[in-house]
């Protein structure tokens, strides 16, 4: 397996535009998760998803971000408008099952001038 | 879910055992411990788990204490590559893992 994957690696955009990354979790897996992180609040847990389903959307920052699950292998998080503060490395993660292991993908780098 | 308290930083000498420590005073019955590592620039890699019996894998073993108010994390014979930030995690709800600051492990040459 290709493990997870997300899309773009790296993306760089101005204040105001809209962002869109992707996450393609590891086939079979039925949990997936968006995280955040940025040198001032470490690692954050944004949402997740079980069977294509948002369960906690807590950790959402405001309603500028919007994720979604249209099916199984694909996942959405949307930044919109962006701002210079959104700067930070989003990881998509996937596990099968809640407590079982997460594999983390590589991250998008994201930084809005 | 429980609060953990790791160190800020270690270092370790390469080939020898490292030691992580890792406070969950606070853990309950039902929680889990886990370990997650970040090597720079990379996306969190999962190291191991338990609950309460000490657990052994191909990567390291996990030791936690009997009333489950601490672990170690061991790493037996630490390679440079081993350098990065170890995340010790307590949670029993699913999905749910907070990660705190961590410990940067550095191994030296």
């Amino acid at each position: 397996d290709a493990g997870v994957i997300q899309s773009p690696r790296h993306e760089v955009t101005e204040m105001g535009q809209e962002v869109t990354l992707r996450c393609k979790p590891i086939s079979g897996h039925d949990y997936l998760f968006w995280y955040r992180q940025t040198m001032m609040r470490g690692l954050e847990l944004l949402i997740y998803f079980n069977n294509n389903v948002p369960i906690d959307d807590s950790g959402m920052p405001e309603d500028r971000f919007s994720a979604k699950m249209p099916n199984a292998s694909f996942s959405t998080l949307k930044i919109q408008p962006s701002e210079p503060r959104d700067s930070a490395v989003y990881f998509c993660a996937s596990s099968f099952g809640g407590q079982e292991t997460q594999y983390f993908g590589p991250g998008t780098r994201l930084l809005v001038l | 879910d429980a609060k953990t308290t790791q160190p800020t930083s270690m270092d370790c000498a390469e080939g020898r055992a490292a030691n992580l420590p890792c406070n969950h005073s606070t853990i309950s019955g039902n929680e889990y411990v886990y370990w997650y590592r970040q090597i720079h620039s990379q996306g969190p890699q999962y190291i191991i788990h338990g609950l309460k019996n000490n657990e052994t894998n191909e990567m390291a073993s996990l030791i936690i204490t009997e009333d489950r108010k601490s672990s170690t994390l061991i790493l037996p014979h630490a390679t440079l590559r081993d350098t990065a930030v170890y995340y010790c995690i307590v949670s029993t709800s699913y999905g749910k893992l907070t990660f705190g600051q961590g410990t940067i492990l550095t191994v030296h040459p």
